[in-house]
């Protein structure tokens, strides 16, 4: 089966970087993908990591290894609505196929 | 080009009662997916869905619940003789077959059931 672990809470003030880490074991992987949830809204795709490395979108940015099972959301220049869930979520067939998510980081900036 | 789309967005029903939740992918998308989620916790795979076709269902409970995505129509989750412990938000997401893209879900705003 799969798993992933992330921390529960991050707490950072507007303006600094925060780090999201994600650690999985799965029987079979194709992907990292990142989601953000505000207020139990719907969640929505912020990134994808495939290969290994980093992947730059704007202020947020991913990074994987797949030797170490281990992936990271970075999110730079805070801001306030960035406070939200944030969960991790593993691909464990190519093409389309279901997720396996995290139970999610919440995200809490302070001004 | 519209989203997901989930309705009801807030459903009640009583113990013994059966729900019924709908769900209309993106357009061009194929596949649809059901998640549940209880406050305060990630999202659990449900089923997985083409047109008329289940493809994984390995987190449906095996009791009371259904799926189904016809030819014609939304993908329906049925929940049948609903208890307590049912009371949480269902999302529905879809995606591409394949492609750059496939990997993306898109979400819809849910269905926010509660069973009293």
């Amino acid at each position: 089966g799969q798993s992933l672990e992330q921390p529960s809470e991050v707490t950072a003030v507007e303006g600094a970087i925060v780090q999201i880490n994600c650690t999985y074991q799965t029987s079979g992987f194709y992907g990292l993908s990142w989601y953000q949830q505000h207020d139990g809204g719907a969640p929505t795709f912020l990134s994808y990591n495939a290969l290994d490395g980093l992947e730059e979108t704007g202020r947020f940015s991913s990074f994987l290894s797949r030797s170490d099972s281990y992936g990271y959301l970075l999110l730079q220049e805070l801001q306030m609505k960035d406070s939200a869930s944030y969960f991790c979520a593993v691909r464990d067939v190519a093409n389309a196929g279901k997720s396996t998510f995290g139970d999610g980081t919440t995200l809490t900036v302070k001004p | 080009n519209a989203g997901v789309m989930q309705n009801p967005r807030h459903l009640v029903r009583r113990r013994g009662q059966e729900a019924r939740l709908r769900c209309s992918p993106m357009k061009g998308h194929s596949h649809v997916y059901w998640y549940r989620q209880l406050p305060e916790e990630g999202l659990k795979f449900m089923v997985y869905l083409q047109k008329e076709n289940i493809i994984d269902e390995s987190g449906m409970p095996k009791e009371r619940f259904s799926a189904e995505f016809p030819k014609e129509g939304p993908s329906i989750l049925r929940i049948q003789q609903v208890v307590r412990g049912d009371s949480a938000a269902y999302f529905c997401a879809s995606s591409q077959l394949m492609g750059q893209r496939s990997y993306e879900q898109y979400f819809g705003p849910g269905t926010r059931l509660t069973v009293t």
